[in-house]
């Protein structure tokens, strides 16, 4: 099956600082990728969709500035959180789709994050 | 508008069966998903449903009725590993999956 990486797995960081999280594609071209949020007992929430080559589409209520994504080839999406702050602690999961099977996504293993 | 429901929580029994339900309301429908989440993993896929009836895959099956927005995920001899959330999510007619809030399943032995 499809294959997704993300990294890093985890990181800890000190507030205002910034983090940028990859994810790829390893075996197909993603036509469109999706950043996901997760707090703790809770469901996935959508960040943002985006496409190769241009720019992407946030949910309501999620800052553009603050979660930069870029998706400059088939196969790399990265979502750079800016001046991160405590409450941007979560687990944060691209998926992306593509290949054979356009209906499914496809999820990377997930990047938690702490801010401290 | 579009809505997704499924329950918080669910307790089974080891070796026993177990069904999930999901219904869910939308005007574009492009099939129903069911992820299976581990604490602090990311989703794995589990099936896909696009026309109404079972789909069986080993220990678990799928089950789609389009005209009452309803499915279910069944899942039998269950096992110790089985404890886990399971998100059920539709596809809506821009090919965006619509998430439900996932049914977290005790297994006891």
């Amino acid at each position: 099956g499809a294959v997704v990486s993300q990294h890093p797995s985890w990181v800890i960081c000190k507030s205002g600082t910034s983090v940028k999280i990859e994810c790829r594609s390893l075996d197909f071209q993603a036509t469109t990728m999706f950043w996901y949020r997760q707090f703790p007992k809770q469901s996935l929430m959508l960040m943002a969709t985006s496409n190769e080559g241009s720019k992407a589409t946030y949910e309501q209520g999620v800052e553009k500035d603050k979660f930069l994504i870029n998706h400059a080839s088939l196969t790399l999406s990265t979502l750079t959180v800016t001046s991160a702050h405590p409450e941007d602690s979560s687990f944060y999961i691209c998926s992306a789709r593509g290949g054979l099977d356009y209906n499914e996504q496809f999820f990377g293993p997930g990047t938690r994050l702490t801010v401290l | 508008g579009q809505n997704i429901d499924q329950p918080t929580e669910m307790t089974a029994t080891e070796g026993a069966i177990v069904q999930i339900n999901c219904t869910y309301q939308t005007s574009g429908f492009n099939g129903l998903f069911w992820y299976q989440q581990h604490a602090g993993e990311a989703p794995t896929f589990l099936s896909y449903n696009v026309l109404d009836g079972l789909e069986e895959k080993g220990r678990f099956s799928s089950f789609l009725s389009r005209s009452k927005g309803y499915s279910y995920l069944l899942l039998k001899e269950l096992q110790m590993k089985d404890s886990a959330s399971y998100l059920c999510a539709f596809m809506d007619s821009n090919y965006q999956l619509i998430w439900g809030a996932g049914t977290k399943l005790i297994i006891k032995p």
